[in-house]
Order: structure tokens, then sequence, then C-alpha cells
């Protein structure tokens, strides 16, 4: 049974450096078979997608959130992480760390339950 | 940018009614297209994909079609747990990008 659990704090000051992790079980982040990604929702508000990668084969991001976003992997750990700098009070969210590829290569099946970020000073 | 916009905002439906949503795609997307369900409090969860394809344990009353610009979800007879937010996602080849749609509330009317 494929889970993917994040975790980070649930605070961030205006214009820090959010970071979050989503330890993965149950599948391994160096499987060529599958893509992990990070996608959030502002409360109230519709899914954002923030970025994917895939082992060795890239990572890609919204160009609305380029600038500012890094997804880096841990293989050792099986874990991935986001990094989102100069937050603002926009970047209140849910986020939510998934994996694509059991069924399409490009649909996320499975999904962490999320974790609220709110930034505020 | 391809953006997804779906319609219309709220859909009021009795149990047992025949539900229909649509998503639009601002060019074509071909058929990388996926439905998704959320409640509140939870996680989306996977519906559909490549814009008909019933994902593992979705019920048969859940069918979508479309190919290109437009698309739809369709519930055959509304369920109590069928009521939530749907989403639609496209991704797009180059670069890879993947875009939601803002989403349909499905209420009980």
């Amino acid at each position: 049974q494929v889970q993917l659990q994040e975790s980070g704090p649930g605070l961030a000051k205006p214009s820090e450096t959010l970071s979050l992790t989503c330890a993965v079980s149950g599948a391994s982040i160096s499987s060529t078979s599958h893509k992990w990604g990070w996608v959030r929702q502002p409360p109230g508000k519709g899914l954002e997608w923030i970025g994917t990668f895939y082992y060795s084969g890239g990572t890609y991001y919204n160009p609305s959130l380029k600038s500012r976003v890094t997804i880096s992997e841990d293989t050792s750990k099986n874990q991935f992480s986001l990094r989102l700098s100069s937050v603002t009070a926009a970047d209140t969210a849910v986020y939510y760390c998934a994996r694509l590829g059991q069924f399409d290569p490009n649909v996320f099946d499975y999904w962490g339950q999320g974790t609220l970020v709110t930034v505020s000073s | 940018e391809i953006v997804m916009t779906q319609s219309p905002a709220t859909l009021s439906v009795s149990p047992g009614e025949r539900a229909t949503l649509s998503c639009r795609a601002s060019q074509s997307v071909s058929r990388n297209l996926a439905w998704y369900q959320q409640k509140p409090g939870q996680a989306p969860r996977l519906l559909m994909y490549g814009a008909s394809i019933r994902a593992t344990g979705i019920p048969a009353r859940f069918s979508g079609s479309g190919s290109g610009t437009e698309f739809t979800l369709t519930i055959s007879s509304l369920q109590s747990e069928d009521f939530a937010f749907y989403y639609c996602q496209q991704y797009n080849e180059w670069p890879p990008t993947w875009t939601f749609g803002q989403g349909t509330k499905v209420e009980i009317k």
C-alpha cells in the first residue's frame, strides 16, 4: 500500500522560505515507473500544481512559481522535499504531495493527506 | 499556458438524478484529461483519466467523454456520497505542465 506523508512547519513568516517533506512508503521514489509532485490548495479555493519530478528524468515547475520553487529528493530516505522562497499570505494553503503513474504517467493517483501552511507574521 | 475552465461553478442536483459537469481547455489537450473528486477535509481522489477511463474502484455511474478542448464528466444517478467538488486536470507534453480547472461543486438540491 503506497502512502505519502507531508511534514513541516505549519507556520511561515512573510519573506521567509517554506520547507516541506514528503515521506513515501510502499513505493520507491527512484523508480522510473512513477513521477512525484506537489499540489497546493488555498483555503476555500481550487487546486494548483506546483511541480513534478521523476528520477533521472528532470524536474518541472509551474511557470508562475518557478522562480521561487525547488523540489529535491533524498533517495536514501525515500522522501522528497519542497522549498518555496519569499512567501507571502497568498502562499497560505494546504500542500499535498502526490504520486503519478499508476494508471497514466501524468495523473495523480496517490495523495498525502495534506498539510496546512499559514504565512503570517 | 493552457487554461482549464469548468462549468458550472455549482450544480444543484437531487439524489438519483443525473449530473453533467463540463471542462473546457483553452487549446487542445488531446485526451490528456483527468477528473478528481474531493470532499471537505480530504485529499483529491482520482476518478477518470485519458478522458474516459475509470480508475480502479470507481463506480460505473461515473463516465467521462470528450477530446481536444471539450470534456464532460457524467454521474448517471447521484448517490449521497457523490456530493463533493470535482476538478479536471490536463497534462501538456512540452514543456511538461499540469493544470487544474477551478472546480465544480455538486450539492444537494
